[in-house]
């Protein structure tokens, strides 16, 4: 599966929205996006999916450049539970495919 | 979304015993289970694939006889931590595939922390 780069750490004031980058050059056309979050100490939560096209959904919206090299997430009006370390992963979706994590970014929301 | 139950959730153990988390799918069949281990301020990292019926598959480093993983049932999967070391103490996190939501979304259970005293 192809490896992802995510910054560290971000801030973003409560209320505004959040924009996580994930960058993912080397994926391959059968490669889905995902995006998880984890709060601490809890298990990870599924936040989106996307092949090519744009996704939206009740918790975000994911954002995939058409060259399919990059994508953000979108938290359109963050709130202080949305402080998490957000995962993006790629990979293919056969049976059997594991998820490998990579380091995440740390999103603080700010009051 | 699914559902994914893990018992205990919290176990401490002398160091040298044996320690056994299950991981449950409450309400849908899975045939692959994952377990991931994560130690404090890190990322997860993939412990080993559990097939339903059949062998588990261990990541490299791994060691497959000190963590045991059955996966004796579609919706039942259990990791047992043989003559538990201090140095085993983590945060044990099972996940698993819902292969009729999309292309194979995985949800994870709340984890297990395990303390080896």
């Amino acid at each position: 599966d192809a490896k992802t780069t995510q910054p560290t750490s971000m801030d973003c004031a409560e209320g505004r929205a959040a924009n996580l980058p994930c960058n993912h050059s080397t994926i391959s056309g059968n490669e889905y996006v995902y995006w998880y979050r984890q709060i601490h100490s809890q298990g990870p939560q599924y936040i989106i999916h996307g092949l090519k096209n744009n996704e939206t959904n009740e918790m975000a919206s994911l954002i995939i450049t058409e060259d399919r090299k990059s994508s953000t997430l979108i938290l359109p009006h963050a709130t202080l539970r949305d402080t998490a370390v957000y995962y993006c992963i790629v990979r293919v979706t056969n049976t059997g495919n594991q998820f490998y994590f990579g380091t995440g970014t740390s999103l603080t929301v700010i009051p | 979304g699914a559902v994914v139950s893990q018992h205990p959730s919290r176990v401490i153990c002398k160091s040298g015993t044996s320690v056994k988390i299950e991981c449950r799918s409450l309400d849908f069949q899975a045939t692959t289970m994952f377990w991931y281990r994560q130690f404090p301020k890190q990322s997860l990292m993939l412990m080993a694939t559990s097939n339903e019926g059949s062998k588990a598959t261990y990541e490299q480093g791994v060691e497959k006889d000190k963590f045991l993983i059955n996966h004796a049932s579609l919706t039942l999967s259990t990791l047992t931590v043989t003559s538990a070391h201090p140095e085993d103490s983590s945060f044990y996190i099972c996940s698993a595939r819902v292969l009729d939501r999309g292309p194979g979304e995985l949800f994870f259970g709340e984890g297990s922390r395990l303390t080896v005293l």
